[in-house]
């Protein structure tokens, strides 16, 4: 059964600092892994889509990584901004649902960056 | 683009009433999703479909919840009787299962049960 932990539940930073989210899980034969962002009284924003073949991917100011072997996955947010502020969640599909789109949450980390 | 549309967005109801949450996926997408938000558990998958099929409703909770996909642009989530302990945001997720499948979600529909 996959299961996904997200450390830590809260950080806070100062505007313009680069800063890492992690994520763990526990089914390594997963099919891919995603990072959401989430702002208050809001649904879900897809961030990253990782494939279970890829070790990385980017978006702007953001770059995932996947390392299933250590059964983990790090958010790297560069140049931080009061606008980044808000819950940032994983989640990865198991490995025997990986080809249904089933993705377990881990519970988020809520970022909060000062001006 | 349109994304995934639910609705309603908020709901207040009294215990014992019926709640029917409803949801319109991305078109195009052949996967649906309903997943259910507390602070105290996080985001819980409660039932998925695959072409209009349900394939895993392991997570729906009690006999009190049940969910339907008549047709592939439409899908509904039945609670009744309604419970306070039923009071969550739900929402409604969907994707393509034959491209990386990336869940796009709904803004999902906040309900308190009184």
């Amino acid at each position: 059964k996959q299961e996904v932990t997200q450390i830590p539940a809260a950080l806070s930073v100062p505007e313009g600092e680069n800063l890492v989210l992690n994520c763990s899980f526990t089914d390594s034969a997963i099919y891919n892994l995603q990072w959401f962002r989430q702002d208050p009284g809001k649904g879900l924003t897809s961030l990253l889509l990782i494939q279970s073949s890829q070790r990385e991917q980017t978006s702007g100011r953001l770059n995932a990584s996947l390392d299933k072997s250590s059964g983990r996955s790090t958010l790297y947010i560069a140049a931080s901004q009061p606008g980044d502020s808000a819950t940032y969640l994983c989640a990865a599909t198991g490995g025997r649902s990986g080809n249904t789109g089933k993705l377990i949450f881990g519970q988020g980390t809520t970022l909060q960056v000062k001006p | 683009d349109a994304g995934v549309i639910q609705s309603p967005r908020h709901e207040v109801t009294e215990m014992g009433q019926e709640v029917t949450l409803r949801c319109k996926p991305i078109s195009g997408h052949n996967s649906l999703f309903w997943y259910r938000q507390t602070m105290m558990r996080g985001l819980e998958l409660l039932i998925y479909f695959n072409n209009n099929v349900p394939i895993d409703d392991s997570g729906m909770p009690e006999d009190r919840f049940s969910a339907k996909m008549p047709n592939a642009s439409f899908s509904t989530l039945k609670i009744q009787p309604s419970e306070p302990r039923d009071s969550a945001v739900y929402f409604c997720a969907s994707t393509w299962t034959t491209q990386g499948r990336e869940l796009f979600f709904g803004e999902g529909s906040r309900l308190t049960v009184l």
